[in-house]
């Protein structure tokens, strides 16, 4: 199985920052990679897929960036409703595999 | 507009079956892999298993004890779940693929399954 590891799993920012998440897979993966938000009792959000590719509805501060074993998520200008869990997934073989999640919180 | 609404959660002793369905409205079943996946109380998401036109495939923690299946003319995708343990506890979503095997674009808000005596 792919392993996926984010870093940081937690992470406290202001309204305004910039603010960069990063997730590692154990094997290459080429850009078979997604994002996704999670809000507490809310589904999963698609974010980013194909690792840079924007989904319909996404507000362009999020990008992704990266491909083979390393990708980043940035938010560039953190707004109030981005306060959230964010896990990324490989889609590159099964299992597919998700990251432990990154826990983004309000300093 | 694309909706996903599971059912069928509930409270289910050890070594019980349950069966979750997941109705689809907005969009064809037929055209589109399907995907379930469970998020235990706290924890990060976790894929459990698969179904399109050519076939299924199972996370090893559940194969040989979850079916998936659907039923495209009620556009309804299932999961039944057999020799339910503890640690299947947890949220149960389902997602649409968006391409074939790609990212999941939509879910559904996801029902609450819970193995104890």
């Amino acid at each position: 199985d792919i392993q996926m590891t984010q870093s940081p799993s937690t992470l406290s920012a202001s309204v305004g920052d910039r603010v960069t998440i990063t997730c590692r897979a154990s094997q290459s993966i080429s850009s078979w990679l997604a994002w996704y938000q999670q809000k507490p009792g809310k589904a999963p959000n698609l974010l980013i897929y194909k690792a840079s590719s924007l989904q319909s509805g996404v507000p362009s501060r999020f990008s992704g960036s990266g491909s083979g074993t390393e990708f980043t998520l940035t938010i560039s200008s953190l707004q109030p409703d981005d306060f959230a869990t964010y896990y990324c997934q490989q889609y590159d073989s099964y299992p597919r595999t998700f990251g432990q999640g990154t826990s983004l919180g309000i300093k | 507009e694309v909706q996903l609404v599971e059912s069928g959660g509930g409270l289910v002793q050890p070594g019980g079956s349950l069966r979750l369905s997941c109705a689809a409205s907005g969009f064809s079943l037929s055209a589109y892999w399907m995907h379930w996946v469970r998020q235990a109380p706290g924890k990060g998401l976790v894929w459990v298993s698969r179904t399109n036109s050519d076939g299924t495939t199972y996370a090893d923690s559940v194969k040989g004890r979850f079916t998936i299946s659907r039923d495209d003319a009620k556009n309804t995708l299932y999961l039944q779940m057999n020799s339910l343990r503890a640690e299947d506890t947890a949220v149960y979503y389902c997602a649409r693929d968006q391409g074939d095997g790609h990212a999941f674009d939509y879910w559904g808000l996801g029902t609450l399954v819970t193995v104890s005596s």
